[in-house]
């Protein structure tokens, strides 16, 4: 119950498409949803999060849909760069336990 | 300091000798997490510290995994009796134990084993 199951695992997008990556869960007790972007090399850095109060939330090209009955929130890149190509992590927290529980992981390729 | 810190950045060890890895969090975070990250995989839980409480454990993998925080700041993993399954990149992440805040990571310390 304290998975968070994302896929897909890789992506390969072409150049101003749309990347989409979906995570699930099955705790109803989480309440805030983070997508974190990691390069190679690097640590994976907080790129959008968002809370169950809100169902959309945009940072520029970025979006986390978010569906509390379906319990699953996605992330969209619209216009898609060769500078996303990274892999990306979604996570959930529940409530006083700050502590993240992390999806799996997918690598996004954008084709220039 | 800005960010935090890791130390060494690679590692080249012989199997069956021991390797200490530190960690430099944030001034004033609280938290401090190790994560395991094999080529290509996820992250996997090793530990966590907040404040002055007694540490998660639960996510080394063998006895030959330890790790301390000294002073509710520097962290070192020590890992004892290194095998070939141990290489892997070690992440740090430090948090203000207050939701909202999100991790930061550092740049991870790439530890081979030969």
């Amino acid at each position: 119950q304290q998975q968070v199951k994302q896929s897909p695992q890789s992506l390969i997008v072409q150049k101003g498409g749309i990347s989409i990556i979906n995570c699930a869960y099955e705790n109803t007790a989480f309440d805030y949803f983070p997508w974190y972007q990691q390069f190679p090399g690097k640590g994976p850095a907080l790129l959008i999060a968002i809370r169950p109060d809100v169902s959309e939330k945009k940072e520029g090209r970025f979006t986390i849909s978010f569906n509390k009955s379906a319990k699953q929130f996605s992330l969209h890149i619209m216009d898609s760069q060769p500078g996303d190509s990274a892999t990306y992590f979604c996570a959930a927290s529940e409530g006083s336990n700050y502590q993240l529980i992390w999806g799996a992981g997918t690598k996004l390729i954008i084709k220039p | 300091g800005a960010g935090v810190s890791q130390s060494p950045s690679n590692k080249v060890t012989e199997k069956g000798k021991d390797v200490e890895l530190r960690c430099d969090p944030i001034s004033g975070h609280t938290a401090l997490y190790w994560y395991r990250q094999s080529l290509g995989q996820g992250l996997e839980f090793l530990i966590y510290f907040q404040g002055n409480s007694a540490p998660d454990k639960s996510g080394l993998p063998s006895d030959r995994f330890s790790a301390e925080r000294t002073g509710g700041s520097v962290s070192t993993l020590t890992i004892q009796r290194t095998q070939q399954e141990d290489s892997a990149v070690y992440l740090c992440a430090s948090s203000l134990r207050q939701q909202g805040n999100g991790y930061t990571f550092g740049s991870g310390t790439r530890l081979t084993v030969v």
